[in-house]
């Protein structure tokens, strides 16, 4: 299988707070891991490609230094979204990408909900 | 460039009724197409793919095949059920980067 993790599924935080989301390749190792973010009906927006070990690469109009990425091992990787905002609210999903090159499958993590106050 | 265009939704059907969600893209090189499935408040789940021209996904019995000369993915399920009732996502990957639709939403009604 391949399960990928994301916690915490749900959480509510005040303005101006920062926010942790990690997500977890539960069974496999992945090299790369993807960030998204989920507006209500729409689709999901790339933000960035975690690569472990290295510095994260993010989509254009996404900020770097509000949205940040590391992915320290080949399991984890986190995204803190610093100084919430309430327009930061959205739903934050996570995949993780088995192997090397190629058209592998990703596989996607349940989802965060950030809802800011 | 590489994109996805799905029909747009919602989708209401009865039970037992025949879907087809059409998708079509535009890419360079070779894609991988998939659909996923996102049940209310959820993350994505990978429904079917097709890596190849002429290959048909199937899973839950959805099916789509990859058909190069019309550039389409289109999903298709003979009898939906009430459980069906999601948002489907027609996607395709080059290299490690995924491109989305907009999401198709369905809702099966007894």
């Amino acid at each position: 299988g391949a399960v990928v993790s994301q916690h915490p599924s749900r959480v509510i935080c005040k303005s101006g707070t920062s926010v942790k989301i990690e997500c977890r390749s539960l069974d496999f190792q992945a090299t790369t891991m993807f960030w998204y973010r989920q507006f209500p009906k729409q689709s999901l927006m790339l933000m960035a490609t975690s690569n472990e070990g290295s510095k994260a690469t993010y989509e254009q109009g996404v900020e770097k230094d509000k949205f940040l990425i590391n992915h320290a091992s080949l399991t984890l990787s986190t995204l803190t979204v610093t100084s919430a905002h309430p327009e930061d609210s959205s739903f934050y999903i996570c995949s993780a990408a088995k192997g090397t090159g190629g058209s592998e499958t990703q596989y996607f993590g349940p989802g965060t909900r950030l809802l800011v106050l | 460039g590489n994109s996805v265009t799905q029909m747009e939704g919602p989708v209401t059907l009865s039970e037992e009724a025949f879907l087809t969600i059409n998708c079509t893209y535009t890419a360079t090189g070779y894609p991988s197409l998939f659909w996923y499935v996102q049940y209310p408040g959820e993350g994505l789940q990978l429904l079917l793919k097709a890596t190849k021209a002429d290959d048909k996904g199937s899973n839950k019995g959805f099916e789509a095949t990859y058909r190069k000369e019309t550039t389409s993915f289109h999903l298709e399920k003979g009898s939906v059920q009430v459980s069906d009732s999601a948002v489907y996502f027609c996607a395709l990957v080059t290299g490690n980067q995924f491109y989305f639709g907009t999401g198709t939403s369905l809702t099966v009604i007894p």
